[in-house]
């Protein structure tokens, strides 16, 4: 089966660093853009940013441009989402979510379980 | 940057009936056009894509139309099940790539 599993929720201080991850499996990893979404405690759907594992090209929402960083491991079909400096306004969940053809821009068919962030003093 | 307007914010429906969700883009998306549906607690799943092919598994009740900047997902009879937030989203080359609109809560 095609799946991105994504890694637990975390609890942090404003200040400090995270990464969360996606494993894909079932497919070619390397083919398929990975694409980021958050979603604030009771509000809508924000595309964050996305990268193509193939060859690590990363376009980024101009909102969050700036405020995260995208990467990937081919070696591993792994996917990340990282902040240097949280902020309680990054509290939120956190999906990850694969196009439904390689190597397009496309709507997502397949989405991560979502990671909950949790940022507080 | 495309922004996606849905409407209304709130649908209140009765179960058997139709609803109609609309949708609009501040410039043209073409065709490429998605709707999800979310339940609480859980990931989005896509319904339809490419303004009007139901996704595997959608059960025909759903439907997508338009073209351009306006496009609407209708549910020709609601079931228990159908009721959840929806979101629209265009998907496009650079710079605008990805964009939600803020969702509409279809409600009983």
């Amino acid at each position: 089966d095609v799946q991105l599993v994504q890694s637990g929720a975390e609890v942090k201080k404003p200040g400090e660093s995270l990464k969360i991850s996606c494993k894909g499996s079932g497919y070619t990893f390397t083919t398929y853009w990975i694409g980021w979404v958050r979603q604030m405690p009771g509000k809508g759907l924000e595309w964050m940013g996305i990268i193509y594992p193939g060859d690590s090209d990363t376009r980024y929402s101009p909102s969050f441009q700036g405020q995260v960083t995208i990467s990937a491991d081919r070696s591993i079909s792994t996917a990340y989402l990282q902040w240097s400096s949280l902020k309680a306004s990054d509290t939120a969940i956190y999906y990850c979510a694969r196009p439904q053809y390689s190597g397009y821009i496309d709507a997502y068919d397949i989405w991560g379980q979502g990671t909950m962030v949790t940022v507080s003093s | 940057e495309i922004v996606m307007t849905q409407s209304p914010a709130t649908l209140s429906v009765s179960p058997g009936e139709r609803a109609t969700l609309s949708c609009r883009a501040s410039q043209s998306v073409f065709s490429n056009l998605a709707w999800y549906q979310q339940k609480p607690g859980q990931a989005p799943r896509l319904l339809i894509y490419a303004t009007s092919t139901r996704a595997a598994g959608v059960p025909a009740r759903f439907s997508g139309s338009g073209s351009g900047t306006e496009f609407t997902l209708t549910i020709s009879s609601l079931q228990s099940e159908d009721f959840a937030l929806y979101y629209c989203q265009q998907y496009n080359n650079w710079p605008s790539m990805y964009t939600f609109g803020q969702g509409t809560k279809l409600e009983i």
